[in-house]
């Protein structure tokens, strides 16, 4: 299996831009995870979709941010507008949850610098 | 809230020799635990979990010690090779949730050859 892919890898862009980034799960998971890394704050969950259904956004930061996910085998992130404190790392992961948390299977990440 | 707890401490080795990683948690309640590697420009990835049932765990080169008395849990790598350079991430799961993973901020492992 490829794993899970994101796209873009880097992304650049100015203040008041609006940022889509993208996810591939792993085939077959059930359970989608858009996580936010900073050196600040760490690792932050944003939104966790099951069967493609939005289960807990409270991760979402503000309205800028919204996740959708509408089939098995794709997700995206959008932040509009983008602000400089959006600047981050944002990962993607998947797994299959069937009743108790295991292991995520994490992308490599999309690296977002808002100027 | 209640959180792990690292604040990306370093540990530097000889390769060769074994490291231990510290995580001290505060939630009383997690049952499930898990260590994450990251190695530099890539997603974290998974090593090994245990459930709060358990006080090790062992996998291939790596232990994993829970003791919940202290809400403390480690991670040893035996025989630390330079690919073991990275960060590492302690993640726990409140009880009751089936998906929340609360990250610590990470342990920066380096080996010196």
């Amino acid at each position: 299996d490829a794993g899970v892919i994101q796209s873009p890898r880097h992304e650049v862009t100015e203040m008041g831009q609006e940022v889509t980034l993208r996810c591939k799960p792993i085939s077959g998971h059930n359970s989608l995870f858009w996580y936010r890394q900073t050196m600040m704050r760490g690792l932050e969950l944003l939104i966790y979709f099951n069967n493609n259904v939005p289960i807990d956004d409270s991760g979402m930061p503000e309205d800028r941010f919204s996740a959708k996910m509408p089939n098995a085998s794709f997700s995206t992130l959008k932040i509009q507008p983008s602000e400089p404190r959006d600047s981050a790392v944002y990962f993607c992961a998947s797994s299959f949850l069937g009743g108790q948390v295991g292991e995520l299977f994490f992308g490599e990440g999309s690296r977002l610098t808002v100027l | 809230g209640e959180s792990v707890g690292l604040h990306l401490p370093t540990l530097s080795v000889q390769e060769g020799d074994n490291s231990i990683i510290n995580c001290a948690y505060s939630n009383s309640a997690s049952d499930y635990f898990i260590w994450y590697k990251q190695e530099s420009g890539k997603g974290p990835q998974f090593i090994i979990d245990i459930r709060s049932n358990m006080d090790k765990r062992q996998g291939q080169r790596v232990t994993v010690l829970l003791n919940k008395t202290v809400k403390h849990l480690s991670l040893q790598i035996a025989a630390t090779q330079p690919g073991d350079s990275a960060v590492y991430f302690c993640a726990e799961n409140p009880q009751g949730s089936n998906y929340k993973l609360t990250f610590g901020k990470g342990t920066l492992l380096t080996v010196n050859p």
